[in-house]
């Protein structure tokens, strides 16, 4: 079935850094949803990319969507306490339907 | 709106046991899913509903039951507990439009099985 893979699945960082985390599939992806859970929360929206190589910017994050459409990624800037927490990433893939699954997931640690 | 809600929160059955988990929605949503969560893991897809009357099966469906006979909720059953089904689970809903589709959670209940 298909599989998003999440990397690297742990990151801490030093407040102010910046750092990456990566989703990678074997399939095209229909569109790439990516979403943050705060430790204990429940996870929550942040943006979805649709076309091929669309970039999209919230504040310090910025959102790819590969050529391909079988990638994304997920950079954030200067780092903030703020910011600790899970990222998903979650798909559609072409062949798949409706059917919505989630990568691992990448867990921030941010050291101040 | 009160978005999706999910009861109970906490919940601790014994081995055996079944209960249902329940999820609503007032927002229209046409999709619906259920994920389960372990400790430091990802979110695994058990069972979605794309509308009232249709469920099919996600990553890992044994062990659960879903039925969806309205569109604003979206029960789910677990069978006979297993100390393995002890997780964080949650429900979502969305609609199903391709463009316009972000998932909503729910608060998750946390499930113990001794």
């Amino acid at each position: 079935g298909q599989q998003v893979m999440q990397i690297p699945q742990y990151q801490h960082v030093q407040e102010g850094e910046d750092f990456t985390t990566y989703c990678n599939s074997s399939t095209t992806l229909s569109n790439i949803q990516w979403y943050k859970q705060r430790p204990g929360g429940h996870p929550v929206f942040l943006i979805q990319l649709v076309k091929s190589g669309e970039v999209k910017k919230q504040k310090r994050l910025t959102f790819q969507f590969g050529e391909a459409k079988k990638n994304s990624s997920l950079h954030i800037t200067a780092t903030q306490t703020t910011d600790v927490g899970t990222y998903f990433c979650a798909s559609r893939a072409q062949a798949a339907g409706n059917k919505l699954t989630f990568g691992g997931g990448t867990r921030v640690l941010v050291k101040p | 709106n009160a978005g999706v809600t999910q009861t109970p929160k906490f919940q601790v059955l014994k081995t055996g046991q079944s209960m249902t988990l329940q999820c609503a929605q007032d927002m229209n949503h046409e999709y619906m899913s259920w994920y389960r969560q372990d400790p430091g893991m990802g979110l695994r897809l058990i069972h979605y509903s794309v509308g009232a009357g249709i469920t099919d099966q996600g990553e890992v469906p044994n062990g659960y039951n879903v039925s969806r006979s309205t569109t604003e909720d979206f029960p789910l059953r677990l069978l006979s507990a297993a100390p393995s089904q002890t997780s964080v689970y949650f429900c979502a809903s969305s609609y199903s439009s391709p463009t316009y589709n972000e998932q909503f959670f729910g608060p998750g209940t946390r499930l113990t099985v001794l």
